[in-house]
């Protein structure tokens, strides 16, 4: 069981937009933690695509966005493209672990 | 650019020792924490443990799972970051990432590496 929370599935039609969460607690989260996420393709390494809670890497398109409120973050992806189709983690520190936390991942299907 | 390549994974038995090593490029490895990551494949990701920068004195952690039986190395000068595992379990199998890491997210991965444990 995961420290954070993300919903094991989320799906949506090209074009739509689709939202998924990533639930945390006090010790994490709510404690200030940044939050950042990351893309994993099957039998691919994860690729960081949102750092310190809204920030994109140079390359991520700008239909990737994300936000952070109280024990919870949230990643939105806009004008969903086929291509879009992969895994999601969550990422935090959890000062209670001292230790760095992942959700459990969040699979987007295209549909 | 970056590059994080991992080797040494392979099949080892229950109670066995490994160590995988990561070679790094394409950045002053000195100045980077650099962290492993494990994913049980079908599964979630699962940070393992961490050696903090040459400023920071190279201070490892590690998560509870793995704390008392792995152990994080630098062999600073050709750039590879090492991990010792000892005591194996099943449930250690996994494939082993190496991540560059830039203030506890994670900039850069490795292609990974496949430890099984089994007899």
């Amino acid at each position: 069981q995961s420290v954070l929370t993300q919903p094991p599935s989320v799906s949506g039609a090209p074009g739509q937009r689709v939202t998924m969460s990533c639930t945390g607690s006090s010790p994490n989260i709510g404690a200030s933690s940044d939050v950042h996420w990351y893309q994993q393709f099957p039998g691919k390494a994860p690729k960081l695509l949102i750092f310190r809670n809204i920030n994109r890497p140079s390359g991520v398109p700008d239909r990737f966005s994300a936000s952070k409120s109280g024990t919870s973050a949230s990643l939105a992806i806009t004008g969903l493209q086929a291509e879009d189709e992969a895994d999601y983690y969550c990422q935090s520190y959890d000062n209670s672990l001292s230790a760095s936390v992942f959700g459990g991942g969040t699979k987007l299907t295209v549909l | 650019e970056v590059q994080l390549v991992e080797s040494g994974g392979r099949l080892v038995q229950p109670g066995g020792s490994l160590t995988i090593s990561c070679a790094a490029s394409g950045f002053i490895f000195s100045s980077y924490y650099m962290t492993w990551v494990r994913q049980v494949p079908g599964k979630g990701l699962e940070w393992v443990g961490r050696s903090a920068n040459k400023v920071d004195n190279y201070i490892t952690n590690y998560a509870a799972s793995v704390r008392g039986r792995f152990t994080i190395s630098r062999d600073a000068s050709g750039n590879s970051l090492h991990l010792l595992m000892n005591s194996l379990k099943i449930e250690d199998t996994a494939v082993y990432y190496c991540v560059k890491e830039n203030w506890y997210y994670y900039e850069d991965w490795g292609q990974g590496t496949q430890v099984t444990v089994s007899s």
